[in-house]
C-alpha cells in the first residue's frame, strides 16, 4: 500500500524560503500526479498546485504563481515544495496528496493518500 | 475560479440521528466525459483529510455505508444516515473539473 511521507516540521524566518518532501513508499509513484495543498491554523483547505512527476508538468495556482515551485526525483520517488518570500500568513500545515492517476488503476482514486502534514512556522 | 458554498457551517448532533450537509459549486461540475467530479473528505482533528465520496456518490474503499452523496450539476449533498461519535470532525467538499482545485470552507460535526 502506498504511503506519503512528509519531512519535518520547519522554522523558518519571513523573506525566506522553506522546501518540504513528500516521499512515497510501497508502491508506484510515476504514474500519479502529486498535489499540495495547505492549511492555515483553524482554516479549510488550500491547493497549491500540482505536479505529474513522470513528466515534470506542473500547474499552479494563480495565488502562489511565482512564489511556489514543485518539482519531483522520479528516481526517488519523491516531490517537492518549494515557497519562497515567507510571510507570517504562510504560517500553516502543508499536504501533500496522490492526485490523479494515469493509468487506470483498480480502487484507486484522486486524492485517496494523503501524507501527514508538514507544520511550517514563520516568525521572526 | 470555481467557489465551493458549503453549508452549514457546523452541525451538533445527536447520536444515531441523520445529518446533511450541502455543497454548491458557482460553476457546473459535469464533464464531457459524463462524470461529475465533486469529492467529499473528513478531516478529524490533527489528522490529514480523508476520502469519503468520489464523483458525487461513490463511497470510497472502506466508507461506512452510512455515508451517501448525491446531487448534480451544482448542487450536492453529503448524508450521514446515522451519526456515529467517530464521525466528528469537519467534511470538505472539493471540485476537480477546473483548476485551480477548490474546497468548501468546510462544516465541522460534533456530537450532541
Amino acid at each position: 500500500q502506498v504511503q506519503l511521507v512528509q519531512s519535518g516540521a520547519e522554522v523558518k524566518k519571513p523573506g525566506s524560503s522553506v522546501k518540504v518532501s513528500c516521499k512515497a513508499s510501497g508502491g508506484s509513484f510515476s504514474n500519479f500526479t502529486i498535489s499540495w495543498v495547505r492549511q492555515a491554523p483553524g482554516q479549510g483547505l488550500e491547493w497549491m498546485g500540482r505536479i505529474i512527476p513522470m513528466l515534470g508538468v506542473t500547474n499552479y495556482a494563480q495565488k502562489f504563481q511565482g512564489r511556489v515551485t514543485i518539482t519531483a526525483d522520479d528516481s526517488m520517488s519523491t516531490a517537492y515544495m518549494e515557497l519562497s518570500s515567507l510571510r507570517s500568513e504562510d504560517a500553516a500545515m502543508y499536504f501533500c496528496a496522490r492526485d490523479l492517476s494515469l493509468v487506470i488503476m483498480p480502487g484507486v482514486r484522486p486524492f485517496d493518500i494523503w501524507g501527514q502534514g508538514t507544520k511550517v512556522a514563520v516568525s521572526a | 475560479d470555481i467557489v465551493m458554498t458549503q453549508t452549514p457551517l457546523s452541525l451538533s448532533v445527536t447520536p444515531g440521528q441523520p445529518a446533511s450537509i450541502s455543497c454548491k459549486s458557482s460553476q457546473s461540475l459535469m464533464h464531457s466525459d459524463g462524470k461529475t467530479y465533486l469529492y467529499w473528505f473528513l478531516q478529524k482533528p490533527g489528522q490529514s483529510p480523508r476520502l469519503l465520496i468520489y464523483e458525487v456518490s461513490n463511497r470510497f474503499s472502506g466508507v461506512p455505508d452510512r455515508f451517501s452523496g448525491g446531487g448534480s450539476g451544482t448542487d450536492f449533498t453529503l448524508k450521514i444516515s446515522r451519526v456515529e461519535a467517530e464521525d466528528v470532525g469537519v467534511y470538505y467538499c472539493m471540485q476537480t473539473i477546473h483548476l485551480p482545485l477548490t474546497f468548501g470552507g468546510g462544516t465541522k460535526v460534533e456530537m450532541k
